[in-house]
């Protein structure tokens, strides 16, 4: 069974800090990460994807990647109120166009 | 470019009832996927399509749930008949199979349905 594991939250964080959100994934097979946002009634969005190990920059979003650990993590730096969502780590096992193994998501909170 | 369309966006009906549900996906892109989301949980694969052919339906509960993509491009989605359990989200996503090994999934707005 293949599954992703997350810190449900809330994870508080002041305006302007760094947000450090999480991610395990069980299958060492895997080969594909992604991070998705998803506001309240709305639909997952994508934000990152990252396919080797060590660090991907995208604006003030910074993925990471460690396939010996097993672990995904990405950082917000600058942290905006607008940032509070539910952030969703997903693990896509063998490449490809395979459907993706979520996690249950992380709900940030950033406090002006 | 236009996004994945989905309909309806909402739906209540009672359990033992039957509904269906519609996806578009992004122009040119071939795989399209069906995830539900419970409350609380991160989307669950349900099914995956490349062009009209059935790629991956291990997840989708086939003595209540179905769906077709015929022509390779809209889907429908179906279940017959609803159970309380079955109140979710349900999240069309589309990606670009071009040869790439890794594809990036792109989500429609989802259809929340509420069995009552």
């Amino acid at each position: 069974q293949k599954e992703v594991e997350q810190n449900s939250g809330p994870l508080s964080v002041p305006e302007g800090a760094i947000a450090s959100l999480n991610c395990t994934y069980s299958d060492r097979g895997s080969q594909s990460f992604f991070w998705y946002r998803q506001y309240s009634g709305k639909s997952p969005e994508l934000i990152m994807s990252i396919y080797s190990n060590g660090d991907k920059e995208d604006g003030r979003f910074t993925a990471q990647l460690n396939k010996a650990s097993q672990y995904v993590s990405l950082l917000i730096r600058d942290s905006q109120p607008s940032d509070s969502a539910t952030y969703l780590c997903a693990v896509n096992a063998r490449g490809g166009a395979d459907g993706l193994t979520f996690g249950k998501g992380t709900h940030l909170i950033i406090q002006p | 470019e236009a996004g994945v369309a989905q309909s309806p966006r909402y739906k209540i009906i009672e359990k033992r009832q039957s509904v269906a549900f519609w996806c578009n996906p992004i122009s040119g892109h071939a795989t399209l996927y069906w995830y539900q989301q419970i409350l609380g949980q991160g989307p669950k694969l349900l099914i995956q399509f490349q062009n009209n052919g059935v790629v991956d339906d291990s997840q989708l509960p086939k003595d209540r749930f179905s769906a077709e993509r015929l022509k390779g491009v809209d889907s429908t989605l179906k279940i017959q008949p609803a159970k309380l359990e079955d109140s979710a989200v349900y999240l069309c996503a589309s990606s670009l199979t071009d040869g790439r090994v890794y594809n990036e999934q792109f989500f429609g707005p989802g259809t929340r349905l509420t069995v009552l």
